[in-house]
């Protein structure tokens, strides 16, 4: 089982681009989370889907969009770059919402 | 202990001595709380959990205490190794969102 898998691992991006940072699981869990993680600071959930087809805000969701058209995949959407989005972003799923959650291993975005 | 801001508390310790990582959570009403230990450059990884009906768990080397009266979590790790250097965080979830809050977590180093 590879577990999440998150690409790209890196990237730079200009204020005002759009990109899509891209998570995938093959544990078949109907839970999947979006998290910021900045520097000295707990992880953030900016998105979170209890299933396919379903999304839900988390505390920080602002700049963000997300989709979740099958099980496996949940994808996180920057429409207008902004340094404040300069951040890790990691994507996690679980079983359930009471049960450990399951992380990649993170995107390294950095907005200039 | 945890810390909000740009400095995470730090622990060292010498190699083959035992650890213990603090956690304080503001939720009474939290009922699960897990361990996440997180290497440079890697995602989070689940170590242990315990749920509000335990007063203590143990895994391989690991042991989780829950004092529900202060709202206190401690993370115990015998004969301490190089390789458990990282930066380990508490995690807890419970009414009234259920969402899993993350604290911002406390750095391990190892001494050989």
């Amino acid at each position: 089982n590879a577990g999440v898998t998150q690409t790209p691992k890196f990237r730079i991006l200009k204020i005002g681009q759009s990109m899509t940072l891209q998570c995938t699981q093959d544990m078949n869990h109907n839970y999947m989370y979006w998290y910021r993680q900045d520097p000295g600071m707990g992880l953030k959930l900016i998105y979170y889907s209890v299933g396919a087809g379903i999304t839900d805000k988390g505390e920080v969701p602002n700049g963000y969009n997300v989709s979740r058209s099958t099980t496996e995949d949940f994808p996180l959407r920057l429409e207008l770059a902004a340094p404040s989005q300069t951040s890790v972003y990691f994507c996690a799923s679980s079983f359930n919402l009471d049960q450990p959650q399951h992380f990649g291993d993170g995107t390294r975005l950095s907005i200039l | 202990g945890e810390s909000v801001g740009l400095h995470l508390p730090t622990l060292s310790v010498q190699e083959g001595d035992n650890s213990i990582i603090n956690c304080a959570y503001s939720n009474s009403a939290s009922d699960y709380f897990i361990w996440y230990k997180q290497e440079s450059g890697k995602g989070p990884q689940f170590i242990i959990d315990i749920r509000s009906n335990m007063d203590k768990r143990q895994g391989q080397r690991v042991t989780v205490l829950l004092n529900k009266t202060v709202k206190h979590l401690s993370l115990q790790i015998a004969a301490t190794q190089p390789g458990d250097s990282a930066v380990y965080f508490c995690a807890e979830n419970g009414p009234p969102s259920d969402d899993m809050r993350f604290g911002a977590g406390t750095r391990l180093t190892v001494k050989p």
